[in-house]
């Protein structure tokens, strides 16, 4: 299995809120990928990184923010929680990115609950 | 545009019988990637298969069979003599080497039950 931990694994927070979700894998794969998953949505991307500091927007990044200092940790920060944003978030990795077509693997996921 | 379609949203069989489940992908490049994702009770996301398209040829993993036809543009997914831990949401997904920002899309999923 892929070496892929995300923390917290569950979160309860209130509307309005910052919340920060954190992705850590020890695979040293250059690529790291954040995702939703909504019923009848399947998954969706929210961000990527393609290495250190360089990140990307995907189809819903609205309302979400990300970073990352080092190969290991991908951080997904939302900025003022809304209710929308209650949902499953996924973190993935990839050794080269998509270019090559390459398999993602993923965390065992964070679930988040915006009252 | 929807690019990758599950239509089959739930399916229940009985222990032992063989299921098919349905991918119907949409593209305009020659050079691609499909997958197909397992996702148990339990949540975890698990990889089952990675086939690109120039490969066509069936590939076969123990009860587990996926069928790539390009001519109809599927990437279909038989489970056979299936069993109960074979209970979970299964995806399809799509990787196209010249996308925006979507690097893997992925479809609605279907949740197949198998009962004992």
């Amino acid at each position: 299995d892929a070496g892929i931990t995300q923390s917290p694994r569950h979160k309860v927070t209130e509307t309005g809120t910052p919340v920060t979700l954190r992705c850590h894998q020890t695979e040293n794969h250059r690529y790291m990928y954040w995702y939703r998953q909504d019923p009848g949505h399947g998954l969706r991307l929210i961000h990527y990184s393609y290495g250190v500091k360089d990140t990307d927007k995907g189809e819903v990044s609205d309302g979400y923010s990300v970073s990352r200092s080092k190969t290991e940790d991908f951080l997904l920060t939302l900025e003022s929680a809304t209710s929308s944003q209650t949902s499953v978030y996924f973190c993935a990795i990839s050794e080269t990115g998509q270019g090559a077509g390459e398999t993602q693997y993923f965390g065992p996921g964070t679930r988040l609950l915006v009252l | 545009a929807q690019k990758v379609t599950q239509a089959q949203t739930e399916i229940s069989v009985v222990e032992k019988e063989d299921v098919t489940l349905d991918c119907v992908y949409e593209t305009r490049d020659t050079t691609y990637y499909l997958f197909w994702y397992k996702q148990p009770p339990s949540g975890e996301l698990v990889f089952l298969i990675r086939r690109n398209s120039f490969d066509e040829q069936n590939e076969i993993s123990g009860r587990y069979s996926w069928n790539f036809q390009k001519s109809t543009s599927s990437f279909n997914f038989t489970i056979t003599a299936s069993q109960v831990v074979d209970s979970a949401v299964y995806f399809c997904a799509l990787s196209e080497p010249n996308s925006g920002n979507t690097p893997l899309v992925f479809g609605k999923g279907t949740r197949l039950s198998v009962i004992a």
